[in-house]
This record gives C-alpha cells, structure tokens and sequence, in this order.
C-alpha cells in the first residue's frame, strides 16, 4: 500500500518570502503522479501542482514549483513570492497508474504573515 | 463550467435521523469520488464511480453508509441512521480520469 507523510504539521513565512514544504511518499510503484492540493480557510480543495512520475522535470505554475527525487521518493513543494492568499493547509497526494483513487498526507499548515 | 456542485453546504441533524449528502459532478467526468475530512483521520476516501458503477467502497465505514450514481450528473451519500461520530467535511469529487480530482466545496455535517 503506498503512503504518504507530510513531515511538518505547521510552517509559518514572511510575505514575498520563499517557503519550502515537504512531503515523502513510499510505493513500489515505478509510473504514478504526484499532487500538492491547497486547502484554504474556505475549505474548498484546489488543485496547485500536478507531476508525473515518468517525467525527469519538475512542474512548474507560475510562484509554485516542485522539487521532485524519484529515487529519494520525495515531492517538496516551493512557493516563492509568498502571499497572503497563500495561507492554508497544504496536502500532498499520490495516484499509482493503474487506478484513480489518491492517497492523501496529514497536510502542513502554512502561514504568511505581512 | 461550474465545476463539481455539492448540496447541502451545512447540515445539522440529531442523532438517529437520515442525512442526504448531494453531488453533480463536472460535465464530462467519468469518475466520482466521495471523501470524509474529520481533524483525527485527515481525508479519507470513502468510494469512488467510474461511468456511475460504484469500483470501490472499501473505505464506507460501516452499513449505515451508502451511496448511489443513478446517472452521470448526480450521486448521493446516504447515512441513516446518523451519529455524532458522523460529524465531519464531506467532499465530492469528479474527474476526467487523468488522475487529478476537482473537489466541490464540501458539505459540513454536524450529528448532535
């Protein structure tokens, strides 16, 4: 069964400041995909980041970008040019190829303070 | 598109009364997932569609819990009878099967 482990419950950063999360995931899976979803005080859930595993470089949207290590089995999330909206909870998620359901961490609380 | 709709976005209901929880997916989408957010157990997948056949619900706690998706563009998560433990985020999501989910807004359930 895989897994997936959100190291840091909570992380605070200074707006226009660079923040790093992380995020480990253990499978013997070789083809899978890799999420970091945000989830604001709203509690709605958004999608930020999508990688494949099959792909060598790393996603990029726009202040978000990835850091991922296939054979570290580590997917860390970089958010530069904090912003206020920024602040929420940050969950990591994991799909294997062969199916469709996503194995979600504990998720890190990220605040931006001005 | 509107994107994934759920109905209702808060719930407050005694114990032992049946609760209806509603999704419509986005258009187009074959998979329909239903999720559970509690603060103790993080999210946690309760059963999932794909072309309105349910795959897996393996994670739906208990008989209590059911769910249905008579056509592509609505599903309901019933719980009858409900209990406080029940009290929870409740999130429907659809996807395209491209592996990533759109969630909806959540519906928040409160079991007194």
């Amino acid at each position: 069964a895989q897994t997936v482990t959100q190291s840091q419950p909570e992380m605070s950063v200074q707006e226009a400041e660079t923040v790093t999360l992380s995020c480990t995931y253990d499978t013997s899976e070789s083809n899978y995909y890799l999420f970091w979803y945000k989830q604001p005080p709203s509690r709605q859930m958004i999608l930020v980041i999508r990688q494949e595993a099959y792909k060598q470089q790393n996603a990029t949207e726009n202040r978000f970008s990835v850091n991922f290590q296939k054979a570290a089995k580590s997917f860390s999330l970089k958010i530069s040019d904090s912003q206020l909206g920024d602040t929420a909870m940050y969950f990591c998620a994991f799909s294997a190829a062969y199916g469709n359901k996503l194995v979600f961490g504990a998720g890190t609380i990220l605040r931006v303070k001005s | 598109d509107a994107g994934v709709i759920q109905s209702p976005r808060h719930e407050v209901t005694e114990m032992g009364q049946e609760v209806t929880l509603r999704c419509k997916p986005i258009s187009g989408h074959d998979y329909l997932f239903w999720y559970r957010q509690t603060m103790m157990r993080g999210l946690e997948l309760l059963i999932y569609f794909n072309n309105n056949v349910p795959i897996d619900d393996s994670g739906m706690p208990e008989d209590r819990f059911s769910a249905k998706m008579p056509n592509a563009s609505f599903s309901t998560l019933k719980i009858q009878p409900s209990e406080p433990r029940d009290s929870a985020v409740y999130f429907c999501a659809s996807s395209p099967g491209a592996h990533e989910q759109f969630f909806g807004p959540g519906t928040r359930l409160t079991v007194l």
